[in-house]
């Protein structure tokens, strides 16, 4: 069963545009998410989890229980930040991380 | 201090063929996983390792995949007779516990042909 969705493959948006990139989980029990970045050429990255209530880079993400989301946001998209983003859900029980497929953020100056 | 290293960044090998790939974790971490993402896809869950034990292999597709890591340390990720369909990107992260940060690897890319 799919637990993690992103249902955007791509998202595209001008420098200075705010963004949202989605990510749907379904579980049960009480969830700890993630953001993971990928920079070109780079390797996978820790952006934020939900826990630490922190704001990374100017990104933010809040859970919601209800709609068992975990969106990231941004008030105003920097060109730098263009990557590959992945949500990541963690089943403490099991100690499993399972991500999503990806979405990439294509910021245009 | 240095990340975590994985070896080779590129392997081809031949359908049937036997393949090793390895993880150098960061010093001191006792927790290792193993993933393999596939082209489009994220990070697909293959084993977590709690020290030497392996905590959880439930995501190993099947018998032909194979992880040890014999003391706490590096790990290798062993694939008997090779498939077309292994070809991903196998992935390794490390962690100073369960659940923590985890810190990933460059990955290693298998191309079986």
């Amino acid at each position: 069963a799919q637990r993690v969705t992103q249902p955007e493959k791509l998202l595209s948006v001008f420098k200075g545009a705010p963004v949202e990139l989605k990510c749907n989980y379904s579980y049960s029990g009480s969830p700890e998410l993630f953001w993971y970045v990928q920079y070109s050429r780079q390797r996978l990255q820790l952006l934020l989890r939900h826990i630490s209530r922190e704001s990374i880079k100017g990104f933010t993400a809040d859970l919601n229980k209800g709609e068992t989301s975990f969106h990231l946001k941004k008030p105003f998209a920097q060109e730098e930040d263009s990557a590959m983003y992945y949500c990541a859900l963690l089943l403490h029980n099991f100690n499993k991380f399972y991500f999503g497929s990806g979405t990439k953020l294509n910021v245009k100056p | 201090g240095a990340g975590v290293s994985q070896t080779p960044s590129n392997k081809v090998t031949e359908k049937g063929k036997y393949v090793e790939l390895r993880c150098d974790p960061i010093s001191g971490h006792t927790a290792l996983y193993w993933y393999r993402q596939s082209l489009g896809q994220g990070p697909e869950f293959l084993i977590y390792f709690q020290g030497t034990g392996a905590a959880d292999d439930s995501g190993l597709p099947n018998d032909r995949f194979f992880a040890v890591r014999p003391e706490g340390s590096v790990s290798t990720l062993k694939i008997q007779r090779t498939e077309r369909g292994d070809s991903a990107v196998y992935l390794c992260a490390s962690s100073l516990g369960a659940g923590t940060e985890q810190y990933f690897g460059p990955g290693t890319r298998l191309t079986v042909t």
